[in-house]
């Protein structure tokens, strides 16, 4: 079983480039997240998909967008890339009831460096 | 209203217990904890329920105390393999995010 894949596993930028992370989970869940992960700043919320269709700002959405292209697929997009961007990029995705989150599976994680 | 992890890093000898501490200024629905190992994604521990619950995984158990709103850990008997990072994420009781922590680094020595 694939589970969450992100691609690609590493990426270096130049400042103002642009680009896309993929994402895709086979495990028919409705919802989809995007965190960035910083030394000692744990998991932070860029954007999620409660479903198919919907797409709502996290803790720290400025500077990207997402894309839920279909219920497997949930892209992130550095438009103009700076070198605060530099993290490591995890996609998850779970079921939500409400206020009932069910365990979210994440990816393995995309390693971007912007010089 | 990200909740406050301590310790933020432990440092302990195989066979040690060790108690890991999630604090929200905010009254909780749910407590969630997930382990990362160095360079792997975090993976899923346990979630507790408001109403004071207790759940056990392996040698590994949580508490969730409802009317201080905080929730912790415990590793008993620690092995080398729990050596990672430990996360909290907590759900506001109205709220429909789900908040991480910074994580508390534990490591493993033999």
């Amino acid at each position: 079983n694939a589970g969450v894949t992100q691609t690609p596993k590493f990426q270096v930028l130049k400042t103002g480039q642009s680009m896309t992370l993929q994402c895709a989970q086979d495990m028919n869940h409705n919802s989809m997240y995007w965190y960035r992960q910083d030394p000692g700043m744990g998991l932070r919320l860029i954007y999620y998909s409660a479903s198919e269709g919907t797409t709502d700002k996290g803790e720290v959405p400025n500077g990207y967008n997402v894309s839920r292209l279909n219920k497997r697929e949930f892209s992130l997009r550095l438009e103009s890339a700076a070198p605060s961007q530099t993290s490591v990029y995890f996609c998850a995705s779970s079921e939500v009831w409400g206020q009932a989150y069910q365990p979210q599976h994440f990816g393995d994680g995309t390693r971007l460096s912007i010089l | 209203q990200q909740p406050v992890q301590s310790p933020q890093a432990v440092i302990l000898r195989e066979g040690e217990d060790a108690v890991i501490n999630c604090s929200s200024s905010k009254a909780l629905y749910s407590v969630h904890w997930y382990r990362q190992k160095h360079g792997e994604a975090p993976v899923f521990l346990m979630i507790l329920l408001k109403g004071g619950e207790q759940k056990g995984h392996e040698k590994i158990s949580a508490s969730f105390n409802e009317k201080k709103q905080q929730s912790s850990l415990y590793l008993t008997a620690s092995q080398l393999s729990y050596s990672g990072t430990y996360f909290c994420g907590t759900v506001i009781q109205g709220a429909q995010k789900l908040v991480f922590g910074q994580g508390t680094r534990l490591t493993i020595n033999p």
